[in-house]
């Protein structure tokens, strides 16, 4: 267990909806990243918060935004729901401070 | 793994032999590398680091190299297990942490018993 938990396992959902991934960091890290892994893509970095701020943006669409509460967990927002985005989100977290990322167990998206 | 799909590298090996990984990355840049371990189903799970000042680096039943003239890492299991039997990830960043991790696509490990 890496200490990150991510919420729900699965989600399958329609086109063009919306659904929130929630993700708890290990305790202690500041720093929290998102990555989708799709079939054909491998794992894609979309998005690092630290300490509640955005610290890095990769390939992540506009129909996709992210946040990290006081509490330093984080929410990954996905909108507009498309067939492609069908894939596994994976939250991962680290102290921030030049240290290794611990993943989670990651949320199997279905959109039908 | 969930890279089913992608294109990835096979290693078959037979239970009890020792497993290579390799792995190339481009980036000169790139400081700090990582093993990560995927099973089907499951999240990437960190196995082993190595920072540039380093030539090698072992943990247990397994050891990393890295050449960087070559821009090379290669991760060796040792006495492999059936419950090694899992995709293999190469990562890099650069300033010596997890911020701006790049994954590689992979190499899927098979045990034959």
């Amino acid at each position: 267990d890496s200490g990150v938990t991510q919420t729900p396992k699965h989600l399958i959902t329609a086109t063009g909806q919306r659904v929130t991934l929630r993700c708890s960091p290990r305790s202690g890290d500041l720093s929290v990243y998102w990555y989708q892994q799709s079939l054909d893509q491998g794992l894609q970095f979309l998005i690092q918060y630290y300490n509640g701020e955005e610290r890095a943006k990769g390939n992540i669409l506009e129909r996709f935004s992210a946040q990290q509460f006081p509490d330093l967990h984080s929410e990954l927002n996905l909108s507009s729901l498309e067939l492609g985005d069908s894939a596994l989100y994976f939250c991962a977290s680290s102290t921030g401070q030049g240290e290794s990322a611990f993943f989670g167990q990651g949320t199997r998206l279905t959109v039908v | 793994g969930e890279s089913v799909g992608l294109h990835l590298p096979t290693l078959s090996v037979q239970e009890g032999d020792n497993s290579i990984i390799n792995c190339a990355y481009s980036n000169s840049a790139s400081d700090y590398f990582i093993w990560y371990k995927q099973e089907s189903g499951k999240g990437p799970q960190f196995i082993i680091d190595i920072r540039s000042n380093m030539d090698k680096r072992q943990g247990q039943r397994v050891t990393v190299l890295l050449n960087k003239t070559v821009k090379h890492l290669s991760l060796q299991i040792a006495a492999t297990q059936p419950g090694d039997s899992a995709v293999y990830f190469c990562a890099e960043s650069q300033g010596g942490g997890a911020d701006g991790l790049t994954f590689g696509k992979g190499t899927h490990l098979i045990i034959q018993p």
